[in-house]
């Protein structure tokens, strides 16, 4: 099965840095991989999503970059904000048939900005 | 616009008891999943179902049974609770094929059952 791993851990930046977030998955057969923000607790939201069809999604200050060959995708954020802190999930899906649109989940990465 | 509805949003157990977790959506999605969320960790697969009357095991599945009676309402079943299954559970949604397997719409989650086993 898929697997979903998820670095780092923990991240903490100042306001207005960029944060780089960034996840391998192992099934090439995956093709749309979200990224959800959440907040302590609270549900997990999705903030943005790719398919394997495109490279790089952007929007506002968040961006999503995804490299099919080496299987791994990024999340960015630029010009943190204090409100950005928060769990970020990572995940993969294999949109065939049989998946079901069940996604993999890499282990979350805590991030703190720090005013 | 409710979205995914979850209850009990907190609950404390003793340990041998058994209760059940509701899951109700409004958005007429056929595929629904149950997750749990240890501390610090991620989302882990429990029991899914593409439709109703059909369900399967995911990936953490002992300890736990699901039923599918409606398109709306996909209920999680803990019968013997024990201090292993203390974590948050999330319940989602999604549409996809059907029996054709596959989906290419986000995952929308409610809002979470917090269960403590004492």
């Amino acid at each position: 099965g898929e697997n979903v791993e998820q670095h780092p851990s923990t991240l903490s930046v100042q306001e207005g840095d960029s944060a780089v977030i960034k996840c391998t998955y192992s099934d090439s057969a995956s093709n749309y991989f979200p990224w959800y923000k959440q907040e302590l607790g609270k549900r997990p939201q999705l903030i943005i999503d790719i398919r394997s069809n495109v490279g790089e999604k952007k929007d506002q200050r968040i961006a999503v970059t995804l490299n099919k060959t080496a299987k791994h995708f990024s999340l960015h954020i630029t010009e943190t904000q204090p409100e950005d802190s928060a769990v970020y999930f990572c995940a993969a899906r294999d949109a065939g048939g049989t998946s079901y649109g069940k996604l993999t989940f890499g282990q979350g990465t805590i991030l703190t900005v720090h005013p | 616009n409710a979205g995914v509805t979850q209850t009990p949003k907190f609950r404390i157990l003793k340990i041998g008891q058994s209760m059940t977790l509701q899951c109700a959506q409004d958005m007429n999605h056929n595929y629904m999943y149950w997750y749990r969320q240890d501390p610090g960790m991620g989302l882990k697969l429990i029991y899914y179902s593409v439709g109703a009357g059909i369900t399967d095991k995911g990936e953490v599945p002992n300890g736990y049974n699901v039923s599918r009676s409606t398109t709306e309402d996909f209920p999680l079943r803990l019968e013997l609770a024990a201090p292993s299954q203390t974590s948050v559970y999330f319940c989602a949604s999604t549409q996809g094929t059907g029996s054709l397997g596959y989906s290419n719409q986000p995952q929308h989650f409610g809002d979470g059952t917090r269960l403590s086993i004492l």
